[in-house]
């Protein structure tokens, strides 16, 4: 069965350190998202993606934060100068009908 | 009032127990409704989605009122793999779909 991947699965950076997370969504799908969790909050919408441009974004979205799709398969996320308050759990998603998520990465920020 | 309420429990039930949850959103205008499972410290999972018919998965039911702007899920004859958290997911209609999350509702289910 297909499945949207990510990587890493951890990764522990310095606060003011630049991270780019990876995800490979689901081949045929063309709605690509990235959500993130704070431990113990719900689940956040953080932005979307569509033809090679960005659809929505969130408040959480802003200018520190980037999405790419540099090529066919990845879709990527990127802090530019991480907080503390960054730490959370980012989960890339994608659908056709409906969304399917990735494993996630778990983003700790010292 | 949040977009998408749902208790955060925890529900104790014992193994074999029929349990429901319940979850409310703010707005009318939404066309697509979900029950995602989540498992401590994983990503969630597709449960089922939800239709103004009602529908049933095995011992899983969801229904939909949408007059009351209410969804639930009853889970039958609860099994200890049960246990997890339940995220209600509320959205637009389309192939873009903007949903929002619950806090989710976390069950146990106890021997």
């Amino acid at each position: 069965e297909p499945e949207v991947t990510q990587t890493p699965s951890h990764q522990v950076t310095q606060m003011g350190q630049e991270v780019i997370l990876r995800c490979v969504p689901i081949s045929n799908h063309l709605y690509f998202y990235w959500y993130r969790q704070i431990l113990g909050q719900k689940v956040e919408f953080l932005v979307s993606f569509y033809n090679n441009e960005i659809s929505e974004k969130s408040e959480i979205f802003d200018d520190q934060f980037s999405v790419e799709r540099p090529d066919g398969s990845n879709f990527t996320l990127k802090i530019r100068s991480t907080k503390l308050e960054d730490s959370a759990m980012y989960f890339c998603a994608s659908n056709v009908e409906t969304q399917y998520f990735g494993p996630g990465t778990r983003l700790l920020v010292l | 009032r949040k977009e998408v309420e749902q208790d955060p429990g925890p529900f104790n039930v014992p193994e074999g127990a029929t349990v429901a949850f319940n979850c409310t959103y703010s707005n009318s205008a939404s066309q697509s409704f979900f029950w995602y499972r989540q498992d401590c410290r994983k990503e969630p999972k597709l449960l089922m989605s939800v239709y103004s018919s009602g529908n049933e998965d095995g011992r899983f039911t969801a229904q939909l009122n949408r007059a009351s702007q209410y969804i639930s899920l009853l889970i039958r004859d609860s099994k200890l793999s049960d246990s997890a958290t339940y995220l209600c997911v509320v959205g637009n209609s389309g192939g873009y779909q903007k949903v929002t999350f619950g806090i989710g509702t976390k069950l146990q289910v106890i021997p």
